[in-house]
C-alpha cells in the first residue's frame, strides 16, 4: 500500500517561533488531509489540499502533487499549537485514508 | 450541531467480553469508517461503509465486527477475537461514495482490557 512518511518525528518550539512539518508520500493521491490531535485525542481537522497552497490564520499548508510531498506552515507559534500533527492521504478514490505516524510538536513559552 | 458523537469515552472490560463502541452522525453524510490509534502511532483503518447496508474491511479488521443499518450510525463491536483489544478508537464520516471528500473525526473512545 502507499508509504506516507512524516518529518520531523518530534519538534520543541519556543513560543513565537515558525516551523515547517514534511509529508511525503509514495504514490499519487486524490486526497489529502492535514489534522491535529489535541491533548484530549480529538482530530481537528486543519486542511483539505490535494494540491495547491491554503492559509487558515498562522497556518498553512502546500501540497506538490506531482513530487509527492506537502508542507504544513506554523508561524508565530503559541503553546496551543503543542500536539500531534497528522497528515493523511487518499490514494485510490475510495475514500480511505492512510495516516502517516504524525509530527509530534511542543511549544514552551 | 452538526457532528459525530462516540460513546462511552472511556470504557473498561474484561479479557474475553465483546464490547460494542457507538459513533452516530447527524451530518447527513454517506460514508462512515472506523480507526484505530494505539501510542505513539498513526490511525490504521479497521472497517469502512459507503452507503447504509454495506461496508468493507479496513486494513486491519480481524477480531472486529460492524453493522449499517441506520446512515446515521455505524456501531462498532470488539469480539474476543481481538487479540490486542486496549487502543484508542475514533469514528468518522464523510459526504462520499463515489469521490473525495474531507474526513471528520468523532470525539474517541478509549478502551482497556484487563
Amino acid at each position: 500500500g502507499i508509504q506516507v512518511e512524516q518529518s520531523p518525528p518530534d519538534l520543541i518550539l519556543q513560543e513565537g517561533a515558525n516551523s515547517t512539518l514534511r509529508c511525503n508520500f509514495s504514490d499519487s493521491v486524490n486526497n489529502l488531509q492535514w489534522f491535529h490531535q489535541n491533548p484530549w485525542g480529538q482530530l481537528i481537522n486543519l486542511f483539505y489540499i490535494p494540491s495547491g497552497t491554503k492559509q487558515n490564520g498562522r497556518l498553512s499548508a502546500t501540497t506538490v502533487a506531482t513530487e509527492r510531498y506537502s508542507l504544513l506552515y506554523i508561524s508565530s507559534s503559541q503553546t496551543t499549537d503543542s500536539g500531534v500533527y497528522f497528515c493523511a492521504v487518499e490514494p485510490g478514490g475510495n475514500n480511505r485514508l492512510a495516516f502517516g505516524k504524525g509530527n509530534q510538536v511542543v511549544v514552551i513559552p | 450541531d452538526g457532528g459525530i458523537t462516540q460513546s462511552p469515552k472511556y470504557l473498561f472490560r474484561k479479557e474475553g467480553q465483546n464490547v460494542t463502541l457507538s459513533c452516530e452522525q447527524n451530518l447527513n453524510h454517506d460514508a462512515m469508517y472506523w480507526y484505530r490509534q494505539d501510542p505513539g502511532q498513526g490511525l490504521r483503518l479497521i472497517y469502512y461503509s459507503q452507503i447504509v447496508n454495506d461496508f468493507q474491511k479496513g486494513d486491519i479488521a480481524e477480531g472486529y465486527s460492524v453493522s449499517r443499518e441506520k446512515k446515521e450510525s455505524f456501531p462498532l463491536t470488539v469480539t474476543s477475537a481481538q487479540k490486542n483489544p486496549t487502543a484508542f478508537y475514533l469514528c468518522a464520516s464523510s459526504k462520499g461514495p463515489g469521490a473525495s471528500y474531507e474526513q471528520y473525526f468523532g470525539p474517541g473512545t478509549r478502551l482497556t482490557v484487563t
